[in-house]
């Protein structure tokens, strides 16, 4: 059975980092693109950023870029999402998902919840 | 970026009503279109992949259509338990918008 485990959210001040983690197990991790996904309160889905398999190739939405950074590490089966200077648009519910370019997001994490605010 | 719109935002419907949403891109995507369900503190679940492929596990009364631009989502016998958010969202280039919802009220 698939399953993704999301950790690592919290609160944090305007400016600060946080990194979150989605454990994946039940499939074969290396072979599948990774995503995150939020939804800020109140507000509809947001597409985050993808990783290939193998973490070669990352993607951003815009309002991310220069300041999130995705990664895998697949000898741990872990995603994680590096987010520095944040803002407090960036609160929201971020999910990891299993798929990406091409592919659904057909698997998703029960979500952590980022808040920035002083 | 592709622009994607929903329609209705909205809608109320009774048990046993047949139920289409509209989902139209900006331009045209093929089949790389997918559809899924969220409801309240609870992870999006996905219902539809590629257009018109039923996800694994999801009932058959629900069903999408579609190709290049226009796409539709169809309940055919709503149930108490569909209510919820409906999100379209496109997988054929970055980055992978979403639609704005349409929020489903059973009535």
């Amino acid at each position: 059975e698939v399953e993704l485990l999301d950790s690592g959210g919290g609160l944090v001040q305007p400016g600060g980092s946080l990194r979150l983690s989605c454990a994946g197990s039940g499939f074969t991790f290396s072979s599948f693109d990774m995503s995150w996904v939020r939804q800020a309160p109140g507000k509809g889905l947001e597409w985050v950023s993808s990783i290939t398999g193998s973490g070669g190739s990352t993607y951003y939405a815009d309002s991310v870029k220069g300041r999130f950074t995705i990664s895998r590490d697949n000898s741990k089966n872990t995603l994680y999402l590096q987010m520095n200077s944040l803002r407090a648009e960036d609160t929201a519910v971020y999910y990891c998902a299993k798929g990406g370019d091409s592919w659904p997001f057909d698997y998703w994490g029960q979500g952590t919840l980022v808040t920035v605010s002083s | 970026d592709i622009q994607m719109t929903q329609s209705p935002s909205s809608l109320s419907a009774s048990v046993g009503d047949r139920v289409t949403i509209t989902c139209r891109t900006s331009q045209s995507i093929s089949i790389y279109l997918n559809w899924y369900q969220k409801k309240p503190g609870k992870a999006p679940y996905l219902l539809i992949y590629a257009a018109s492929s039923l996800q694994s596990g999801v009932p058959s009364r629900f069903s999408g259509g579609g190709s290049g631009t226009d796409f539709t989502l169809t309940i055919s016998s709503l149930q108490p338990e569909d209510f919820g958010t409906y999100y379209c969202q496109q997988s054929y280039s970055t980055p992978f918008t979403f639609g704005q919802g349409t929020k489903l009220e059973i009535k």
